[in-house]
């Protein structure tokens, strides 16, 4: 069973902060990292498929790093908006034919 | 593609009573997931099927939860009886091979 934590639980930031949270997994057997973005009421979005060790993905405001070797990845959000209001979920896959085991996810609040 | 498509988005029953959730998935999709969302627990995977046949089960709470896939476009998640604590939003995901996940709207299930 895969033990993926995410940090924080949850987040309240205001209208402008730049934030970021942490996703982190065991480092061996490591195949691909998902994160997704889920509003309420809403389902999970694709948001990046990471693989590679280093790997740096860019949406808009929202951007991704992973390091493979020492079993994390970084979410950061510049300059939140209230729009970005959600809950952001890791996912890992220890190979090309296993499910994701996803974390609890971060619980983000922008304010106005 | 109109996506992953759940029905119904509601449900509201009685204890004791059969559920039947229903999900199609996208065209092409090779593989089928049914997930069950908690504050609790988060994301739990309950079962999942690749080209129709049931990979791994064995996250389906007990033998009250069954689940079919009679073909590539359908598949239904059963509980009988249904319990207060089955209350959840179940989700149906599909993917192609090791694909990121793309998520139906969910079905919020209320045994009361």
């Amino acid at each position: 069973i895969l033990n993926v934590e995410q940090s924080p639980q949850s987040l309240h930031v205001q209208e402008g902060d730049s934030t970021n949270f942490t996703c982190s997994f065991p480092s061996s057997n490591f195949y691909a990292l998902h994160w997704y973005r889920w509003e309420t009421a809403k389902s999970p979005e694709a948001l990046f498929v990471m693989t590679l060790n280093g790997d740096e993905k860019k949406k808009g405001r929202i951007s991704a790093t992973l390091n493979t070797k020492e079993g994390y990845s970084y979410l950061y959000i510049k300059g939140s908006q209230p729009e970005d209001s959600a809950t952001y979920l890791c996912a890992l896959t220890n190979s090309g034919y296993s499910t994701l085991t996803f974390g609890k996810g971060t619980m983000l609040l922008v304010s106005p | 593609d109109a996506g992953v498509i759940q029905s119904p988005r509601h449900e509201v029953t009685e204890m004791g009573q059969e559920v039947t959730l229903r999900c199609k998935p996208i065209s092409g999709h090779d593989y089928l997931f049914w997930y069950r969302q908690t504050m609790m627990r988060g994301l739990e995977l309950l079962i999942y099927f690749n080209n129709n046949v049931p990979i791994d089960d064995s996250g389906m709470p007990e033998d009250r939860f069954s689940a079919k896939m009679p073909n590539a476009s359908f598949s239904t998640l059963k509980i009988q009886p249904s319990e207060p604590r089955d209350s959840a939003v179940y989700f149906c995901a599909s993917s192609y091979g090791a694909g990121g996940y793309t998520f139906g709207s969910g079905t919020r299930l209320t045994v009361v």
